[in-house]
């Protein structure tokens, strides 16, 4: 247990469906992360929230949409996806100052999605 | 660019040794980690690097050189539980971290 939560942790949606991924951090931190990870592929930063606000968008396709209400939670809304972002969604967090991201990370265990 | 290279696998024998590289080139530097990540699981810290040198942590230790780009992680007294994909980063001048793809490792009885 990493203190960061992720549901679901599995999802298979077709292309026309629309879903949220939902991420949760119990450690108090004050920045929060979207990763795409795709098999032997370097992990993709997507999203970066520090201190509540976006701090970076890393041209992700408008079909990936975050949300961050507070500083505990963060979710990925996802509609009319591609076969291509399957892919295992990583949420992260960590203590930061300046919207610097070079503190330890701490990931969540990952939703494994299938886009049919 | 931004390049993080480590191997794609690495096979090693339990009770052994293994070291794995990592080279980088980024826009700046501000500190090289190390995670492990097992299958199916998140990725986990193991190590923090940001000066020059090797820093021990029990049976692991991460070693860094900036002039020439370079880590890494070595592995001792390798137990089966070692058997995981270790992540190399590398936070650049804008505090990104860039990430390599992974080397797995694979331990062998």
């Amino acid at each position: 247990e990493t203190g960061v939560t992720q549901t679901p942790r599995h999802l298979v949606m077709g292309m026309t469906n629309k879903k949220s991924l939902k991420c949760e951090q119990h450690l108090g931190h004050n920045a929060m992360y979207w990763y795409k990870q795709s098999a032997k592929k370097p992990l993709e930063l997507m999203f970066v929230y520090s201190l509540e606000e976006r701090v970076e968008n890393n041209s992700v396709p408008s079909r990936f949409s975050p949300e961050c209400p507070n500083s505990s939670h963060l979710f990925l809304h996802l509609h009319t996806l591609q076969p291509e972002d399957s892919a295992l969604y990583l949420c992260a967090s960590s203590q930061d100052s300046s919207g610097r991201t070079y503190n330890e990370q701490f990931f969540g265990p990952g939703t494994r999605l299938t886009v049919l | 660019g931004q390049n993080i290279d480590q191997p794609t696998e690495m096979t090693a024998t339990e009770g052994a040794i293994v070291q794995i590289n990592c080279t980088y080139q980024t826009s700046g530097f501000n500190g090289l980690f190390w995670y492990q990540q097992h299958a199916g699981e998140a990725p986990t810290f193991l190590s923090y690097n940001v000066l020059d040198g090797l820093e021990e942590k029990g049976r692991f230790s991460s070693f860094l050189s900036r002039s020439k780009g370079y880590s890494y992680l070595l592995l001792k007294e390798l137990q089966m539980k070692d058997s995981a994909s270790y992540l190399c980063a590398v936070g650049d001048s804008n505090y990104q971290l860039i990430w390599g793809a992974g080397t797995k490792l694979i331990i062998k009885p």
